[in-house]
């Protein structure tokens, strides 16, 4: 069963705590995505990843962190430095040659940071 | 720098009418257009793709066409369904030489409500 898994769900965290959300895909896609969803919003780009070992800081990328060591594996650190953390967070991934570049997206993760 | 703008932001209809989403973008430099449908608490489903080249993409009740040149795109949903209520987001990707490489940029999506 093929597609992009994202855990958990829900999180919920202090002020002044690093979290890391999970996002795996199954699909060998060689791009990775992390978007953040706040209401009225639409999604923003935080940061994307081409390549194993590489990434690339997107449009808030801010108080974020990113790691790429496995094709598969995405993590999304989102660290104290991140000053409006509170958001849906949600992980996609694409082809890079192929079915026009169609991205997929996860089930994303609710944060909450009081 | 490219913005992506979708009209209404929320509809309401009864069941059974045919209606259009709006998006429109404002640099016809896109390598392809996607709609997307959102359920509430919810990950993002993709409907329909089509790449630049394309005027138009079909799937089931729905429609999509692309005019890149007026930068414009319509999402035509026939017959509408209490559970097409949802929101439904469009986005552009930017072409490969761009910044921020194959990545989306979304509108604010359009609430469809389609009451029974």
């Amino acid at each position: 069963d093929g597609g992009i898994t994202q855990s958990p769900k829900y999180l919920f965290r202090k002020e002044g705590q690093n979290v890391t959300l999970s996002c795996e895909q199954n699909l060998n896609h060689d791009a990775m995505y992390w978007y953040r969803q706040d209401p009225g919003q639409g999604l923003r780009l935080i940061y994307y990843s081409q390549i194993v070992n590489d990434f690339q800081k997107g449009d808030i990328a801010e108080g974020y962190s990113v790691s790429r060591e496995k094709k598969e594996s995405f993590p999304l650190t989102v660290t104290s430095a991140q000053k409006n953390p509170t958001a849906f967070y949600l992980c996609a991934s694409s082809a890079l040659a192929g079915a026009g570049y169609e991205q997929y997206f996860g089930p994303g993760t609710r944060l909450t940071v009081t | 720098k490219q913005e992506v703008t979708q009209i209404p932001a929320a509809l309401s209809v009864p069941e059974g009418e045919n209606l259009v989403l709006n998006c429109s973008f404002t640099d016809s430099a896109i390598y392809n257009l996607q709609w997307f449908r959102q359920d509430p608490g919810k990950g993002l489903t993709s409907l329909l793709l089509i790449q630049s080249s394309q005027r138009e993409q079909t799937s089931g009740r729905l429609n999509a066409s692309l005019d890149k040149s007026s930068g414009r795109s319509t999402l035509y949903i026939a017959a509408s369904q209490p559970g097409d209520s949802a929101t439904y987001l469009c986005a552009v990707r930017r072409p490969p030489y761009n910044q921020a490489g194959t990545a989306l940029i979304f509108g604010k999506g359009t609430t469809l409500s389609v009451s029974s």
